[in-house]
């Protein structure tokens, strides 16, 4: 248990549904991440959201759309996917200091495009 | 900019053997470095890090990292395989502050018994 939890664990969705992936931290951090993961390739980081502003969008397509309505929760809003979006997504929280620390990460979204 | 390579996409050792995985960076700050695993079905979970204090960085499950800033590598090891360490391992470099993490490509460890 790494205090990130994601649900839900398995979501299949066709091209036209909507649907949302969520994501809760317990640590009391001040910043949250998706990241997505995909076969073969590293890990893309897609958003990054501290106190609650999103700082970074790494030119992820608009049928992704982020919220973050406070520091515990993030949510990731899905429309009119494609069946190459299919893959882990991964949701990570850490405290933004001057020093460096480690993120810490849910146990992801497999999600499956039809 | 700062980017990772792990120089093998997979590597096997026998049950009780050594085990190392290779690991490059680039950075142009003062790197923060990490080593994650990743089992089956599973998220990230922090094996150990570097933040420019000891060079020799201990973690859980017995593995460890050294940071050699004239190599620029930061690899990790581990002084006897056990089966449940076949996962895969993700190096990972953040620049001061740490607003951006990137990750290498990672490598998977197979456990022979």
């Amino acid at each position: 248990e790494t205090g990130v939890t994601q649900t839900p664990r398995h979501l299949v969705m066709g091209m036209t549904n909507k649907k949302s992936l969520k994501c809760e931290q317990h640590l009391g951090h001040n910043a949250m991440y998706w990241y997505k993961q995909s076969a073969k390739k590293p890990l893309e980081l897609m958003f990054v959201y501290s106190l609650e502003e999103r700082v970074e969008n790494n030119s992820v397509p608009s049928r992704f759309s982020p919220e973050c309505p406070n520091s515990s929760h993030l949510f990731l809003h899905l429309h009119t996917l494609q069946p190459e979006d299919s893959a882990l997504y991964l949701c990570a929280s850490s405290q933004r200091t001057a020093m460096n620390t480690e993120a810490f990460f849910g146990q992801g979204t497999r999600l499956t495009v039809v | 900019a700062q980017s990772v390579t792990q120089l093998d996409s997979h590597v096997s050792v026998s049950e009780g053997t050594p085990v190392l995985l290779r690991c490059n960076y680039s950075s142009s700050y003062s790197p923060s470095l990490f080593w994650y695993v990743q089992h089956p079905n599973k998220g990230l979970q922090l094996l150990l890090k570097y933040t420019s204090a000891a060079t020799l960085v201990k973690g859980i499950n017995g593995f460890e990292a050294e940071f050699k800033k004239s190599e620029t590598s930061f690899h990790l090891t581990k002084p006897s395989a056990h089966m449940s360490d076949a996962a895969e391992y993700f190096c990972v470099v953040g620049d001061f502050g740490n607003e951006k993490l990137t990750f290498g490509t990672g490598t998977r460890l197979t456990i022979i018994p």
